[in-house]
């Protein structure tokens, strides 16, 4: 079974702080993503990159950063946390091929509060 | 442009009754559909997905969907409700061919009542 681990389960920071949220995937799926849940508004997508290196804006990119330096790791980065980024953070791959032919598989998420 | 609409952000049903979740799509291309199920403090799981091979798809734990093209429906089903259904579920879409924006419906959290 694919497995996406998230490092943090829950998260408590400062407004302003520089955040690293990290997510390794252990089955060498090219694509990986970054995506936000808020009650009401279901899953948004904030960045995504479908190799080393490559990187591909979102819906809500703003306020956020990612890297992808190795294929299994992809980082997502606040840059100077605020309060409005308070939410769950999901990360996900699929194998080369695109979101249509192979499903998602998620990590457990890092609950992110901002204070 | 592709969208997902779930009626419904919450559903109760008794221990043994039909679960009914609706979703409807937009997609200006012929649509991959998934359905997603979110247990408590979990990531998503893959419920079932339609491809265009079969309009009714069976997916895990008993449930099943049917796409209907004229509705521009998925709405996901479940002869008999368990407690461990309760859970939120998510629809979503995207388009095929290589495509990697998925779109998501807001959820339909289901209550399970004994």
């Amino acid at each position: 079974d694919v497995k996406v681990t998230q490092s943090s389960r829950y998260l408590v920071k400062r407004t302003g702080e520089k955040v690293f949220l990290e997510c390794v995937q252990d089955m060498d799926h090219e694509n990986m993503f970054w995506y936000r849940q808020d009650p009401g508004l279901g899953l948004r997508l904030i960045y995504f990159s479908y190799d080393v290196k490559m990187k591909e804006k979102g819906d809500i990119p703003e306020g956020y950063s990612v890297s992808r330096e190795k294929k299994e790791r992809f980082s997502l980065i606040l840059e100077s946390a605020s309060t409005n980024q308070t939410s769950m953070y999901l990360c996900a791959s699929t194998p080369r091929g695109g979101a249509g032919n192979s499903p998602l598989h998620f990590g457990n998420g890092t609950r992110l509060t901002v204070t | 442009a592709q969208s997902v609409t779930q009626l419904g952000s919450h559903v109760s049903v008794s221990e043994g009754a039909l679960v009914l979740l609706r979703c409807n799509y937009s997609s200006s291309v012929p649509p991959y559909l998934f359905w997603y199920v979110q247990y408590p403090n979990q990531g998503l799981q893959l419920l079932l997905k339609y491809t265009s091979a079969a309009t009714l798809v069976k997916g895990i734990n008993g449930f099943e969907a049917e796409f209907k093209k004229s509705e521009t429906s998925f709405h996901l089903t479940k002869p008999s409700a368990h407690m461990s259904d309760a859970a939120e579920y998510f629809c979503a879409v995207t388009r095929g061919g290589g495509y990697q924006k998925v779109t998501f419906g807001t959820g339909t959290k289901l209550q399970v009542i004994p």
